[in-house]
């Protein structure tokens, strides 16, 4: 499969512990998008990747969020004590290099549940 | 502060008809409108997207209408199926160098019966 890969595709855990989710995008796209989506609700963008350079990061990114890109390959996002507030869904994008109007592409999503 | 406004938050539409999403936007820096479809348990995908310099795109049943001096755009679906049930969002980016972030509207849930 070619596509944008998720890992994993639900966790559910306790408030206060720490989780990681994993983005494998497409081969040879240098753009990198986390998003997260609540129920009822658009993605809400929040980071941005080119390579392994973190360029842009939201105000959502609280510094309980943090995302790493090490060889501009494959993504981790980590959130340390998570809180219920955390529960969404998170999505991953990817996108080749070009303009503002090149395609991003999006995984299936972790949904994380904070309970 | 919601730089994108999508209505209505649902539709239902008879299996034939046409369905009708409108969006409006803030920011007139923004130059790239993409619209996304959303099936239950799935990513979004990319269905059709349009630059501000023409008024109109058509790629099979789908057409986005674009109109920069009002700041709205709008997803027309021809003759429209069951399949197209789905959530249905629109976005923006673009404007200022080395922005590529998509900002989305909150969905358009598009349920079409038969």
């Amino acid at each position: 499969d070619t596509g944008v890969s998720q890992d994993p595709r639900h966790k559910i855990t306790k408030r206060g512990q720490n989780v990681t989710f994993r983005c494998d995008p497409i081969s040879e796209h240098n753009r990198l998008y986390w998003y997260r989506q609540t129920l009822g609700q658009g993605p809400e963008f929040l980071t941005y990747f080119q390579n392994e350079a973190q360029l842009e990061k939201s105000r959502l990114l609280s510094d309980r969020f943090s995302a790493e890109r090490p060889k501009g390959s494959f993504s981790t996002l980590e959130i340390q004590r998570t809180e219920q507030g955390d529960s969404a869904m998170y999505l991953c994008a990817s996108s080749p290099w070009g303009g503002a109007d090149t395609e991003a592409f999006f995984g299936q999503g972790t949904r994380l549940t904070v309970v | 502060q919601q730089q994108v406004k999508q209505s209505p938050q649902s539709l239902i539409v008879q299996k034939g008809g046409i369905s009708i999403i409108n969006c409006a936007y803030e920011n007139t820096a923004f130059d790239y409108f993409p619209w996304y479809q959303q099936f239950p348990g799935k990513g979004p995908a990319l269905l059709i997207a349009i630059r501000p310099d023409v008024s109109e795109k058509k790629e099979g049943r789908f057409t986005i209408s674009f109109n920069k001096s009002a700041k709205q755009f709008s997803l027309h679906i021809m003759d429209s199926q069951p399949g197209d049930s789905a959530t249905y969002f629109c976005a923006a980016s673009g404007g200022r160098a080395g922005s590529y972030q998509l900002t989305f509207g909150k969905g358009t849930k598009l349920s079409v019966i038969p």
